[in-house]
Parts: C-alpha cells; structure tokens; sequence
C-alpha cells in the first residue's frame, strides 16, 4: 500500500526551530517529488514547498522562502522540512504529499499523510 | 490571498448539479498548468479528486467531473448528494511564482 507518515510536529516558541519527517512506502520514493502542504486553524490549504524527484530542484512559497529548507533521502524513503525562525502564523497541521504527473507544471498530490500539528506560541 | 479565486460557498439541494469555478490568469491556468482539485472534509486528510483538468482517480464517484477553458477551471457535482457537503480546493502551477498553488477553498452546503 502505498502510504506516507507525518512526525515530528509539537510545540515550539517563537523564532524557533523544529523538523518534520514524512515517511514513505509502498512506492518508489526516489522517483517522485514529494512536497509538503499546511493547513493553519480556519484556513484553506497552503502548499509550503516541493523537492522534485529526478532532479535536486526545489520550490518554496514566499511565505516560508529563506526560513524552511526541504530536503530528502531516498536511501531512507523519507521527506523532511527543517523550519527555523518560525512564527506564530506558521502554526497549522503540516501534511506530507507524494507527487505525481509530468511535467512539473502539471503536478498533482495524489497520496497524502494524516498530518503532523506544529504551534508556535510561546 | 491565492492567485485563484474560487467562489467561499456553494448550496444546492440533494440532486441538483452545482458547479465550483476556479479563475487563475496567464501566469497559471492560462499559461497551460493543468488543474486539479482535492476535496477535504474538516479533520480528515485531503483527497484527490480530479487530476489533470477532467479526470478521476479509481473510486472517485463519476458524478464529478471537472473541465479547463483559458484562465479558468470548473468542479461540476452532478447529483448533489449529503455525503458531498465538504470543502473543494483547485490547484495548479503558476509560473510567476514558480511554484505550485491552491485556491481558497469552496463549501459546499447540501441543504
């Protein structure tokens, strides 16, 4: 079965640091980019950022661009995001996604985690 | 604010057709990004709905359908049933701002 599975959500204070992990099986993982999408209390979905599967490129929303750094290792089928300087608008449940689709302007997240809750608040 | 704009709530009573609209611009839809949509019931993970403009995953009931035309992208519910009442999300790529985006998001009440 092909499933991915969120950890590493908590709480953290503001201007803090902390680091999801998406675990992934039942597919493949290096073949796939693989992205991460939050939803904060009463908002919509937010994508926050995609790490390409053939290629090192990465994408991030200018809402998370120079304080969120995606990274992966395909040797461990996992995702991560290490998120620093965080601030209170960052809190909402962080849910990981497997890409699929070609080309990358047509990617859709076909498989999704159950989500990791990050707050920040002090 | 989302470079897509999606009407906030749509009603219809059970088996009545609505349609949710999803207007991008030329940076996104009209740039040839194709639309998906995902519906997502508070609490729950978000599920794939349509991908690639008009088609459905395995299971996904075909009294949804969903189309693309220029700078807009529409989620049709055929046969409105209670069970649809939850929330609708297109997304696409746009290339302004290199990278991948979700509009605000529609209700859909069944009265």
């Amino acid at each position: 079965e092909v499933q991915v599975l969120e950890s590493g959500g908590g709480l953290v204070q503001p201007g803090g640091s902390l680091t999801l992990s998406c675990a992934a099986s039942g597919f493949i993982f290096s073949r796939y980019a693989m992205s991460w999408v939050r939803q904060a209390p009463g908002k919509g979905l937010e994508w926050v950022s995609t790490f390409s599967g053939a290629t090192t490129t990465t994408y991030y929303a200018d809402s998370v661009k120079g304080r969120f750094t995606i990274s992966r290792d395909n040797s461990k089928s996992t995702l991560y995001l290490q998120m620093n300087s965080l601030r209170a608008e960052d809190t909402a449940v962080y849910y990981c996604a497997k890409m699929a689709g070609h080309p990358y302007y047509s990617y859709y997240m076909d498989v999704w985690g159950k989500g990791t809750t990050v707050t920040v608040s002090s | 604010q989302s470079v897509l704009t999606q009407p906030p709530s749509v009603s219809g009573a059970p088996g009545q057709r609505v349609t949710i609209s999803c207007t991008g611009s030329s940076s996104n839809i009209g740039a040839g990004s194709d639309v998906h949509w995902y519906q997502h019931f508070p609490g729950i993970v978000p599920k794939l709905l349509i991908y690639v403009n008009s088609n459905r995953p395995s299971g996904v009931p075909d009294r949804f359908s969903g189309s693309k035309s220029g700078t807009s992208a529409s989620l049709t519910i055929s046969g409105l049933q209670a069970e649809d009442e939850a929330d609708y999300y297109c997304q696409t790529f746009d290339h302004s701002l290199n990278g991948y985006v979700f509009g605000p998001g529609t209700k859909v009440t069944v009265l």
